[in-house]
């Protein structure tokens, strides 16, 4: 099983700065990575796959790099919807897909 | 954009079953991939298993191997999980994720269905 750690658990930022957020996987997943954000009381939304490219709707404020064991979401400028929990996946070595602790990324 | 509309909140027993379902809306059915992940309480998401119903396989994580089954009714477009032998832990809200190209990625997700275990 591909154990993803996510750091820090929490990342206070103010509106307007930058965020950025990381994801490690105990092996390598290639570029089989995705990113999730979550809202409380609703479902994770789809922001990146394939470690770099976003989902469809998803504002160029969020991107994501890296590739085998290292990545990286970084939002450039805050907003305020933006706060939420933020989820890391990899989808290259199942069963089972893995998921990140999360990181609670606050104000 | 695919939508996913799961069934509602289910109370169970310590030891009994529940079966919930997810209908999609849209696109074509049999093309994507379909994932059950469920989270409790102010924890983080756990993967319990999914199918592809272009291939007719399923895959499940090894922890719930032996008490979970997926299965797709490609007439209906609809996705279900069942678990047996519930457990106070298994309490969760349980959620569909819809995938495409044999991925299992979350591009479209149900609202969720609570599951709570008690007796």
């Amino acid at each position: 099983e591909t154990v993803m750690t996510q750091s820090p658990a929490t990342l206070s930022v103010s509106p307007g700065e930058r965020a950025t957020l990381s994801c490690r996987a105990s092996q390598t997943v290639s570029i089989n990575l995705a990113w999730y954000q979550q809202k409380p009381g609703q479902a994770p939304r789809l922001l990146i796959y394939g470690a770099s490219t976003r989902a469809t709707g998803i504002p160029a404020r969020f991107s994501g790099s890296g590739f085998g064991t290292d990545f990286t979401l970084t939002i450039s400028s805050l907003q305020s919807e933006d706060f939420a929990v933020y989820y890391c996946q990899q989808y290259n070595d199942w069963p089972p897909i893995t998921f990140g602790q999360g990181t609670r990324l606050e104000i | 954009q695919v939508q996913l509309v799961q069934s509602g909140a289910e109370v169970k027993k310590p030891g009994s079953s529940v079966k919930v379902s997810c209908k999609a809306s849209g696109g074509t059915f049999s093309s994507y991939t379909f994932a059950w992940v469920r989270q409790t309480p102010g924890q983080g998401l756990e993967w319990i298993g999914g199918i592809i119903p272009i291939f007719g396989t399923t895959d499940y994580a090894p922890k719930f191997q032996d008490r979970v089954t997926v299965t797709a009714d490609q007439s209906t477009g609809t996705a279900y999980i069942e678990l047996t032998g519930l457990r106070s832990d298994d309490s969760a809200v349980y959620f569909c994720a819809r995938g495409a190209s044999g991925r299992y990625l979350g591009e479209d997700w149900g609202q969720g269905t609570l599951v709570t275990v008690s007796s």
